[in-house]
């Protein structure tokens, strides 16, 4: 079955600078890579996704890269900011009719004011 | 317009006993898929429901079962609890037109002592 590696674990940053978390995925089929916002005491928010026929997505401060040939992809927050201190989770599915979404063990990101 | 809601949100259960928790869809959604979430880990996929059928099931025991009612809402039920039990339960709803993009409740903890 599908396997989801993500890193860093935790990661701190300095308000208003950037953030990268990285995922590689182990099944070739997989086709729909979403990432989910994980605050303290809520369930996991999809904030942005992609499919594997695009190779990049922006929206706003967000912006996600996938690399089909090297099996990896990565989050990208830029001006970060204190309310983007949660955990966050990428995961893989292949989207033909199976939504089983495969998810990474997290990375907690924590913004320094 | 109400998101997926679950109840109990917290639950102490002893070693053998059994339990069930209750999920509502977000309005508009068909499907609901339920998740366990393990303390410092990334959700993991236990099944999914549609037009009242287990679709798909991930990698646990039958002691693992559910039920869909017609109007959508689902229940997670749980035979002969384990102390591995103890993790947040996660259900997610979605709908045909767009099953990949889930939206997930705020889950119920369930401690088992």
């Amino acid at each position: 079955g599908e396997n989801v590696e993500q890193h860093p674990s935790t990661l701190s940053v300095q308000e208003g600078d950037s953030a990268v978390i990285k995922c590689t995925y182990s099944d070739s089929a997989s086709n729909y890579f979403p990432w989910y916002k994980q605050e303290l005491g809520k369930g996991p928010q999809l904030i942005i996704d992609i499919r594997s026929n695009v190779g990049e997505k922006k929206d706003q401060r967000i912006a996600v890269t996938l690399n089909k040939t090297a099996k990896h992809f990565s989050l990208h927050i830029t001006e970060t900011q204190p309310e983007d201190s949660a955990v966050y989770f990428c995961a893989a599915s292949i989207n033909f009719g199976n939504e089983k979404l495969t998810f990474g063990t997290g990375t907690r990101l924590t913004i320094i004011p | 317009d109400a998101g997926v809601t679950q109840s109990p949100t917290h639950l102490i259960k002893t070693r053998g006993q059994q339990v069930t928790l209750r999920c509502s869809p977000k309005s508009g959604h068909d499907t609901v898929s339920w998740y366990q979430q393990a303390l410092g880990q990334g959700p993991q996929f236990i099944f999914q429901y549609y037009e009242e059928e287990e679709r798909q099931r991930g990698n646990f025991p039958d002691r693992f079962s559910g039920h869909q009612f017609p109007n959508y809402s689902s229940e997670l039920n749980v035979n002969a609890l384990l102390l591995g039990d103890s993790a947040l339960y996660l259900c997610a709803s979605s709908w045909q037109g767009a099953v990949e993009k889930l939206f997930f409740g705020s889950g119920t903890q369930l401690s088992v002592l």
